[in-house]
């Protein structure tokens, strides 16, 4: 079974400090992956995504990929309380044909 | 330019009846995605569909769900003689290309809920 594993949380940080969060997935064929943000009751929201190995940084976001060690991972720098919600990290299949989700981080930034 | 346009946003049916979700993609997008979301779980991939073509229904039951996307009209996703375990929040999502060159959009999800 591919999946996309994330640590479920909670993560709690203080406002203004870094957020990490983590991600492995287990289809070496995976091409595209993607940060989603889920505030309770709404749809998901993308905020990152990223192709090749690396960092991309958007504002306060930087997705990291390392496709040898099938690792992905977001960074959120001078979280603010707003950014409380549940990241979904997820990947395209091998052919890119559907989307797999991770479970979920919840995250909680604390004022 | 409107997004991805899902209704009902919220259903409620007995056990047995008929449940029917649609979703309207963005304008320009010829693909479309079905996800189940059961409380605190992430998103499950049901089924991909191109206009009048499935193409991946590899994450939907066998029985009782059924999936379309007509050359005119919404994508349906279709859930006969509804129960209990069905009751989640059923999101679709929309892209312009396949996934490996665009990312998709999803709509603001319906809500069922099984009596």
């Amino acid at each position: 079974q591919k999946e996309v594993e994330q640590n479920s949380g909670p993560l709690s940080v203080p406002e203004g400090a870094i957020a990490s969060l983590n991600c492995t997935y287990s289809d070496r064929g995976s091409q595209s992956f993607f940060w989603y943000r889920q505030y309770s009751g709404k749809s998901p929201e993308l905020i990152m995504s990223i192709y090749s190995n690396g960092d991309k940084e958007d504002g306060r976001f930087t997705a990291q990929l390392n496709k040898a060690s099938q690792y992905v991972s977001l960074l959120i720098r001078d979280s603010q309380p707003s950014d409380s919600a549940t990241y979904l990290c997820a990947g395209t299949n091998t052919g890119g044909f559907k989307t797999i989700f991770g479970a979920g981080t919840r995250l909680f930034v604390k004022a | 330019n409107a997004g991805v346009m899902q209704n009902p946003r919220h259903l409620v049916r007995r056990r047995g009846q008929e449940a029917r979700l649609r979703c309207s993609p963005m304008k320009g997008h010829s693909h479309v995605y079905w996800y189940r979301q059961l409380p605190e779980e992430g998103l499950k991939f049901m089924v991909y569909l191109q206009k009048e073509n499935i193409i991946d229904e590899s994450g939907m039951p066998k029985e009782r769900f059924s999936a379309e996307f007509p050359k005119e009209g919404p994508s349906i996703l279709r859930i006969q003689q509804v129960v209990r375990g069905d009751s989640a929040a059923y999101f679709c999502a929309s892209s312009p290309v396949s996934l490996t060159e665009e990312t998709q959009y999803f709509g603001p999800g319906t809500r069922l809920l099984v009596l």
